[in-house]
């Protein structure tokens, strides 16, 4: 079993619709980070947090640390927001866990 | 903004050829990394610098060596490539104290799509 699990691996939705991708580690953490991937390659850090819930326009991000779970959710979705989106824990001293990432297409 | 490049974004290499792939980063951070992702395996760890000179192993750290003599850059070497290594290449950075990860937000290159043929 891995020790970040996300789901879903694949989400299609039409545009606006509200998005949630969620995220379950089983490991202790002192962070935890969401990243989007555009096709390309390039990775842009879009949330880190340790508690709580965090915003940026449109895409919120929430962490429940006694259920060790994690969801990132996108309102009012847009074609533009079609990426993978990778969820990882920090544990302390330069180790990152990956999830398999969650690949998210918005049709206009 | 922070900025991580790296030099080479496609790569055709020969079995057997020594392969240097180059990354700078401009915002004065103590933490780099190079990754590897592959399709259903994720993102894996290679090397990490913590300072110039330092580095530790990763989890896949076989076949592939690193360099840091400046901040700034952080090098990885494919000593001998091989079509294992068949790959795409993040280097990364972050600011933290030495030998601590946590509560700094990481910066992506935009990754080198390396194939040995």
């Amino acid at each position: 079993k891995n020790e970040v699990e996300q789901s879903p691996q694949n989400l299609t939705a039409q545009e606006g619709e509200f998005i949630t991708i969620n995220c379950s580690y089983s490991v202790g953490i002192s962070a935890l980070h969401w990243l989007q991937q555009h096709p390309g390659g390039g990775i842009v850090s879009l949330f880190m947090l340790s508690s709580g819930k965090k915003k940026h326009g449109r895409l919120i991000a929430t962490i429940n640390i006694q259920e060790k779970h994690s969801s990132l959710h996108i309102t009012a979705s847009h074609p533009r927001d079609s990426a993978v989106y990778i969820c990882a824990v920090s544990q302390g001293a330069q180790k990152l866990v990956f999830g398999q990432g969650t690949r998210l297409t918005i049709n206009p | 903004d922070v900025k991580v490049t790296q030099s080479s974004r496609y790569l055709v290499k020969r079995t057997g050829e020594k392969v240097f792939l180059e990354c700078v980063q401009d915002m004065d951070h103590e933490n780099m990394f190079w990754y590897r992702q592959d399709p259903g395996l994720g993102l894996r760890l290679i090397y990490f610098s913590y300072d110039v000179k330092m580095k530790e192993k990763g989890d896949i750290p076989e076949g592939y060596s690193v360099s840091r003599e400046k901040k700034e850059r952080f090098s990885l070497i494919l000593e001998s490539a091989s079509t294992n290594q068949t790959s795409m290449y993040l280097c990364a950075s972050n600011q933290g104290s030495a030998r601590s990860f946590s509560g700094n937000t990481i910066y992506f290159g935009e990754g080198s799509w390396l194939t040995v043929v």
